[in-house]
């Protein structure tokens, strides 16, 4: 079983769609958790850090669940411009160990 | 926008040649990593620097090898390059005491 895992999708949704993905992490020692976005052929970027409580930029919305140990991330009224492959990232705090998901492949269509 | 930079972009070359990727920031991080990653997968850690002269292998196994001379240049080297070698390899940086890398935008290596 990988540490990190996610769906790899594609999820094709039409503009303006509310699309969610979720993360799942083995290690319950796990302290920090992003999600980063991948164009293809590009380097990941930042796009959120995901804090205990749940946090929100703009459209994007990301929540932790430490219980079941996954990370999720919300996007509203999808864009033509989110289409890109989404990446959850989880490291223990302290350490060199960043793991990374596959990915999740998200198109929006027109 | 993250000041980390990768040359060159792209490269060909032919087996048992010998290569080194340059990586350099100018953000004054003290972590520094190196990662592969094949197209639809899971970036994997090969190298990674918490400061000066500080060099460490990562999970991946890799016949590659690392300097840290300087705290803004991370270059990565591969003695004889064979087609398995075939890859992207990004850079990326971290500040200590802070978990957010910044990546560069990748070197895309392919061995004939």
């Amino acid at each position: 079983r990988k540490e990190v895992e996610q769906d790899p999708g594609p999820f094709n949704v039409p503009e303006g769609a509310t699309v969610a993905f979720n993360c799942t992490y083995s290690n319950s020692a796990s302290q920090s958790f992003f999600w980063y976005r991948q164009d293809c052929r590009k380097e990941p970027k930042l796009l959120m850090s995901v804090y205990s409580s749940g946090n929100e930029d703009g459209r994007f919305t990301a929540q932790l669940n430490r219980a079941s140990q996954y990370i999720s991330l919300l996007i509203r009224d999808s864009k033509l411009s989110d289409s890109a492959t989404y990446l959850c990232v989880v490291s223990s705090s302290g350490t060199y160990k960043y793991i990374f998901g596959t990915g999740t492949r998200l198109k929006v269509l027109a | 926008e993250a000041d980390i930079y990768q040359t060159p972009r792209y490269l060909v070359i032919g087996t048992g040649k010998k290569i080194t990727l340059e990586c350099s920031q100018t953000m004054g991080h003290d972590k520094m990593y190196w990662y592969q990653q094949d197209p639809g997968m899971e970036l994997h850690l090969i190298h990674y620097s918490y400061g000066v002269n500080s060099t460490e292998k990562g999970d991946l196994s890799s016949e590659s090898t690392v300097s840290r001379i300087r705290t803004e240049h991370f270059p990565l080297t591969l003695e004889s390059a064979r087609p398995s070698h075939t890859s992207q390899y990004l850079c990326a940086s971290s500040l200590q005491g802070t978990d957010t890398q910044y990546f560069g935008p990748g070197t895309r290596l392919t061995v004939l």
